[in-house]
C-alpha cells in the first residue's frame, strides 16, 4: 500500500498566518491526491481534490499544490474556524490511503 | 441534497460480526461513476480506508481487511451494507461511509457511528 506521510503532525498558528501542510507518498500518484479538514467530533469535509482543485463552497485562503510524490495544503490567511486536523488522502491506487493528520492549533 | 447515515449497533461483542447499514438519499447508486466506501477512525487517531462499492457492483477492499469485509448495495433501497466478521477491541472506531463521483475522491460523508467491541 502506499503510505502518506503529513508533516508536520501538529502545529500553532495565530488567527491571520499563513500556514503550509506538506504531504509525502511513498510512492507517485500523479495528482490523485485529497485534502480534508476535520472538527473534533465532526466527519471530514472535503476541501481539495486532484492536487489543487478547490471543492464547491471552500473558501479561496485554501489552496493545493503538487503532483508526483511531494504535495502542499496553504492557508493563505488563517481564520478561526480554520483551527482543525487536515488529513491528505491518495486514491491512485486500492487500498486508498490518508495521512496521519496534522492538527492546527492556536498559539 | 445529498445526505448519508450510518446506523448499526454501537456495541458488539468480540468475535462477533458487525454489521452497518449507510442510507443515503439525493443520488442515486444506480449512476454511472458514482460510489459509495466505508471509512473508519479510532478514537484520537487518523482515518482508515475499508472498503468502496461502485454504480456496476465493482467492489474494492483494503487488503489488510479484506478477509473480513463484504460489501453489498441495494440500489432499490438507496442502501449500502458493510460487514466486519470476527471483530476485536482494535476495531473500536467511528464508521463512516461517503460518497465517491467520477473519479473525486470522497465528497459527502455521514455523521458517524462510533462502535465499541468490548466483552
Amino acid at each position: 500500500a502506499i503510505r502518506m506521510t503529513q508533516s508536520p503532525s501538529s502545529l500553532s498558528a495565530s488567527t491571520g498566518d499563513r500556514v503550509t501542510i506538506t504531504c509525502r507518498a511513498s510512492q507517485g500518484i500523479s495528482s490523485y491526491l485529497a485534502w480534508y479538514q476535520q472538527k473534533p467530533g465532526k466527519a471530514p469535509k472535503l476541501l481539495i481534490y486532484a492536487a489543487s482543485t478547490l471543492q464547491s463552497g471552500v473558501p479561496s485562503r485554501f489552496s493545493g499544490s503538487g503532483s508526483g510524490t511531494d504535495f502542499t495544503l496553504t492557508i493563505s490567511c488563517l481564520q478561526s474556524e480554520d483551527f482543525a486536523t487536515y488529513y491528505c488522502q491518495q486514491y491512485y491506487s486500492y487500498s486508498w490511503t490518508f495521512g496521519q493528520g496534522t492538527k492546527v492549533e492556536i498559539k | 441534497q445529498i445526505t448519508l447515515k450510518e446506523s448499526g449497533p454501537t456495541l458488539v461483542k468480540p468475535t462477533q460480526t458487525l454489521t452497518l447499514t449507510c442510507t443515503f438519499s439525493g443520488f442515486s447508486l444506480s449512476t454511472s461513476g458514482v460510489g459509495v466506501g466505508w471509512i473508519r477512525q479510532p478514537p484520537g487517531k487518523a482515518l482508515e480506508w475499508l472498503a468502496l462499492i461502485y454504480w456496476n457492483d465493482d467492489k474494492r477492499y483494503s487488503p489488510s481487511l479484506k478477509s473480513r469485509l463484504t460489501i453489498t448495495k441495494d440500489t432499490s433501497k438507496n442502501q449500502v451494507v458493510l460487514t466486519m466478521t470476527n471483530m476485536d477491541p482494535v476495531d473500536t472506531a467511528t464508521y463512516y461511509c461517503a460518497r465517491r463521483d467520477y473519479g473525486e475522491p470522497f465528497d459527502y460523508w455521514g455523521q458517524g457511528t462510533l462502535v465499541t467491541v468490548s466483552s
